[in-house]
């Protein structure tokens, strides 16, 4: 069954310090490559996507995202957390097919310390 | 234009009570969909609709009914309200580009 991996389910950066937020998908023939992020009490808002071209991606915020075929990865970047990113961030993955095809990962809580 | 819209943001039923949740968008998406997001569990698609008049089940049906007479609108019903269905309902549009646009929620708490 396809599925969409996000190994951490919590991480805790300080301010300023980079952020990687891991994300790997099973196979699919269109990679279609989502990352969204979820303040507490509100929906989700899209950060940045990838459908093919340049495997480096820049979204909204400051956030970036390589996509890396061969480790069936999409991480998520960002050279320095503000406090303001604290959230939770899901990674969203299309598999193609009929329109139901797409899956989300569980997601990763972001806390950041001053 | 003002997205997706949901309505009510807060419900507390009772179980085996009905009630509809109401999702809308003006975007002239023909993709619309309900998840439901429980802690640990991500985002699960109840249903989704393809353009008027076509529905499909997601990955987590049983207990909820949709139907898609407009663009505009798809609502979500639960005929009979269980406490497993206390959970937070995100309704979403998709649009060409496949991104998707999220409603603010629905907490709904089934006693």
């Amino acid at each position: 069954a396809q599925s969409v991996t996000q190994p951490d389910i919590h991480i805790t950066v300080s301010e300023g310090a980079s952020l990687e937020l891991r994300c790997n998908y099973s196979y699919g023939a269109t990679p279609y490559l989502f990352w969204y992020v979820q303040s507490p009490g509100q929906g989700l808002q899209l950060l940045l996507k990838y459908f093919s071209g340049d495997t480096l991606v820049q979204g909204i915020k400051g956030f970036e995202a390589e996509f890396k075929r061969s480790q069936s990865s999409f991480n998520l970047r960002k050279p320095s957390v503000h406090w303001s990113d604290a959230a939770e961030y899901f990674c969203r993955h299309d598999y193609g097919g009929s329109q139901g095809n797409l899956i989300f990962g569980k997601g990763t809580k972001l806390s950041v310390k001053p | 234009n003002a997205g997706v819209t949901q309505t009510p943001k807060f419900q507390v039923l009772k179980t085996g009570q009905s009630m509809t949740l109401q999702c809308a968008q003006d975007m002239n998406h023909e993709y619309m969909s309900w998840y439901r997001q429980d802690p640990g569990m991500g985002l699960r698609l109840i249903h989704y609709s393809v353009g008027a008049g076509i529905t499909d089940q997601g990955e987590v049906p049983n207990g909820y009914n949709v139907s898609r007479s407009t663009t505009e609108d798809f609502p979500l019903r639960l005929l009979s309200a269980a406490p497993s269905q206390t959970s937070v309902y995100f309704c979403a549009s998709r649009g060409q580009l496949n991104e998707q646009f999220f409603g603010p929620g629905t907490r709904l708490t089934v006693l």
